[in-house]
């Protein structure tokens, strides 16, 4: 069956701009993370959806980064006013709870 | 959060078994051990997880140590498509949970022909 579906897989933006990163979780999933991974490192979380709303956005590194999931199924991590330390690639995870998490591969963004 | 502690590299040979090793010293008695790896341009993928008993399935085993201090992921034969970084991780949920899973670096694996 199709999993999670990321896009754009590339992004490349100049520093000051507004992105947008979509994400389409395997259907049926509740819950939906992001993810930010830079050159070398593990993952690192953002936040967790589950349902509609964000149960816990304590890893969002400040107010330029925002996370909707207004009907409980796509997702949308938008980044105002980029820099270039936010250049990375932007991973979203989804699952059933209780059930291991399956992720897609990732956007990565580029901030020039 | 409890933390574990991975080699940062391993290599091994095409055909041959793989033991991955982890610390956690600090594992509470609730949490469970998950291991994903990740494939070169690709996201994490799922690999296995227990609690207490040691667990088998397609992709490999789990050994996890009596004192639950520390644990192994084996490969039983592993070939070029296993190389990977490797991510043990520690959770109070058996799935994703809250918070998700907090990665560390893992340990990448080189497997040679």
């Amino acid at each position: 069956g199709a999993g999670v579906s990321q896009t754009p897989s590339n992004k490349v933006t100049e520093k000051g701009k507004y992105v947008e990163l979509r994400c389409d979780p395997i259907s049926g999933h509740t819950a939906l993370y992001w993810y930010r991974q830079s050159l070398g490192q593990g993952p690192e979380f953002l936040i967790y959806f589950q349902g509609t709303g964000a149960a816990d956005d304590s890893g969002l590194p400040n107010d330029r980064f925002f996370a909707v999931r207004p009907e409980g199924s796509v997702s949308t991590l938008k980044i105002q006013r980029t820099e270039r330390g936010d250049s990375a690639v932007y991973l979203c995870a989804s699952s059933l709870m209780g059930s291991p998490l399956h992720f897609g591969n990732g956007t990565r963004l580029t901030v020039t | 959060d409890a933390k574990t502690t991975q080699p940062n590299s391993m290599e091994s040979n095409e055909e041959e078994p793989v033991h991955l090793p982890c610390n956690h010293s600090t594992i509470s008695g609730t949490d469970y051990i998950h291991w994903y790896r990740q494939l070169p341009s690709q996201g994490p993928e799922y690999v296995i997880h227990g609690l207490t008993s040691n667990v088998n399935n397609r992709m490999a085993s789990l050994a996890i140590a009596e004192d639950r201090k520390s644990s192994t992921l084996i490969l039983h034969r592993a070939t070029l498509r296993d190389a990977a970084v490797y991510y043990c991780i520690l959770s109070p949920y058996s799935g994703g949970g809250a918070d998700g899973l907090t990665f560390g670096k893992g340990t990448h694996l080189i497997i040679q022909p």
